[in-house]
């Protein structure tokens, strides 16, 4: 399978804590994908890294690619009640014309 | 500008009966991408076009299941007949590119067969 891990599958911290969630994958990638799924709503995308980067922000957004690991992680520092959602990883593998999607991290931030 | 837009948002229905969900993607978008989501097996890829063209078909899960996308501002999904294990929900995203641009996603229609 290509589709790899994504942990935790779930994570509860309280505002204003940092929030870190895992990929990882098993065949080389192109790019890996993030996306955030709100409940009852569709994904929408965070940030993509390609594959001869490291390190990527967006705003309180910071992702990181480790291609010898084969692992990224998306961390969401000084995390809001608003960040409670489900966190996709999404790989583009090489030689493939379509996203594989994990299953997710589900994020619980309490006020 | 707008969004991918799916209709309908919800649809309950009995077993045997056709369900047609559709899709209008973004503008200028070349790509356009049937998914599924339950619980027990996460997103998956029904089928995907290009330029109006079915490309890959191998996600869908039986000949029930039929998509077509007659122009580049519209496509549906069409379930004939339904069953109870259909029931998830159907997203229709759409990208520029395959895996090189992000894909912007419809809110979902939500099917339950009953």
């Amino acid at each position: 399978s290509q589709q790899g891990e994504e942990d935790p599958q779930a994570l509860s911290i309280q505002e204003g804590e940092n929030a870190t969630m895992n990929c990882s994958y098993k065949t080389s990638i192109n790019n890996l994908q993030w996306y955030r799924q709100n409940s009852g709503r569709g994904l929408v995308h965070l940030i993509l890294i390609r594959s001869n980067e490291r390190e990527k922000h967006s705003g309180r957004l910071r992702v990181t690619l480790d291609t010898s690991k084969k692992s990224s992680s998306l961390l969401i520092t000084a995390s809001r009640a608003a960040d409670t959602a489900s966190y996709f990883c999404a790989k583009a593998h090489s030689g493939y014309s379509t996203l594989t999607f994990g299953k997710g991290t589900m994020l619980l931030v309490s006020p | 500008d707008a969004g991918v837009i799916q209709s309908p948002r919800h649809e309950v229905t009995e077993m045997g009966q056709e369900v047609t969900l559709r899709c209008k993607p973004i503008s200028g978008h070349d790509y356009l991408f049937w998914y599924r989501q339950t619980m027990m097996r996460g997103l998956e890829l029904l089928i995907y076009f290009n330029n109006n063209v079915p490309i890959d078909d191998s996600g869908m899960p039986e000949d029930r299941f039929s998509a077509k996308m007659p122009n580049a501002s519209f496509s549906t999904l069409k379930i004939q007949p339904s069953e109870p294990r259909d029931s998830a929900v159907y997203f229709c995203a759409s990208s520029r590119d395959g895996i090189t641009q992000p894909q912007h996603f419809g809110d979902g229609t939500r099917l339950s067969i009953l």
